[in-house]
């Protein structure tokens, strides 16, 4: 397996601008994680998914974040409007049961100048 | 207070020494602790797991477990220039939610 593939691997834009993050989790995995990581606040969870289903997304900072998983092998994370404060690295990770290791990306480098 | 607090480091070492990384918690109700291990430019990669107090171990990795105290560490025995990486704490209560600690980066030193 090729592991849970991430796009774009860097993404720049400017402020105002959409950005929409892209994920390919391991198959059969049930478990579909968002996570930023910055040098200031470490690794934080914004939502996650079971069999395609939001769980929690009480890590979601504000309404301009929204995830979609529409089918087992795909899911998007979009930010609109984004805003400088967004720049961070966004990784994707998926787990085949509870409590199970996390697999995660390579992320996504989200640069909003 | 942060829910788990561990030292960002840098932490710089020669090659071959003994290197204890370690991390406070402060909910009673975690009850399953994780290393992670990240190099440069990638996402993390789980190192070590364990569900209880006590030591385990693992080749050259050692995680530890207080619960007495909320305190967990990972130590590695003879380090390499290979094991040069940021490591992140990872603990929760059950199920997947997990909480992270921000990292140490260590670089061992040839």
């Amino acid at each position: 397996d090729a592991g849970v593939i991430q796009s774009p691997r860097h993404e720049v834009t400017e402020m105002g601008q959409e950005v929409t993050l892209r994920c390919k989790p391991i198959s059969g995995h049930d478990y579909l994680f968002w996570y930023r990581q910055t040098m200031m606040r470490g690794l934080e969870l914004l939502i996650y998914f079971n069999n395609n289903v939001p769980i929690d997304d009480s890590g979601m900072p504000e309404d301009r974040f929204s995830a979609k998983m529409p089918n087992a092998s795909f899911s998007t994370l979009k930010i609109q409007p984004s805003e400088p404060r967004d720049s961070a690295v966004y990784f994707c990770a998926s787990s085949p049961l509870v409590n199970e290791k996390l697999f995660f990306g390579s992320g996504t480098q989200l640069s909003v100048l | 207070q942060k829910e788990v607090e561990q030292d960002p480091g840098p932490l710089s070492v020669p090659e071959g020494a003994i290197v204890s990384l370690n991390c406070t918690y402060s909910n009673s109700a975690f009850q399953y602790f994780m290393w992670y291990r990240q190099y440069s430019r990638k996402g993390p990669e789980l190192l070590m797991y364990t569900y209880s107090s006590g030591n385990k171990e693992d080749g050259r990795f050692t995680a530890q477990v207080d619960k007495s105290s909320k305190y967990i560490s990972l130590f590695i025995r003879d380090s390499q220039p290979s094991d040069s990486a940021t490591y992140l704490c990872a603990i929760t209560g059950g199920g997947n939610k997990l909480t992270f600690g921000t990292g140490t980066q260590l670089k061992v030193e040839l």
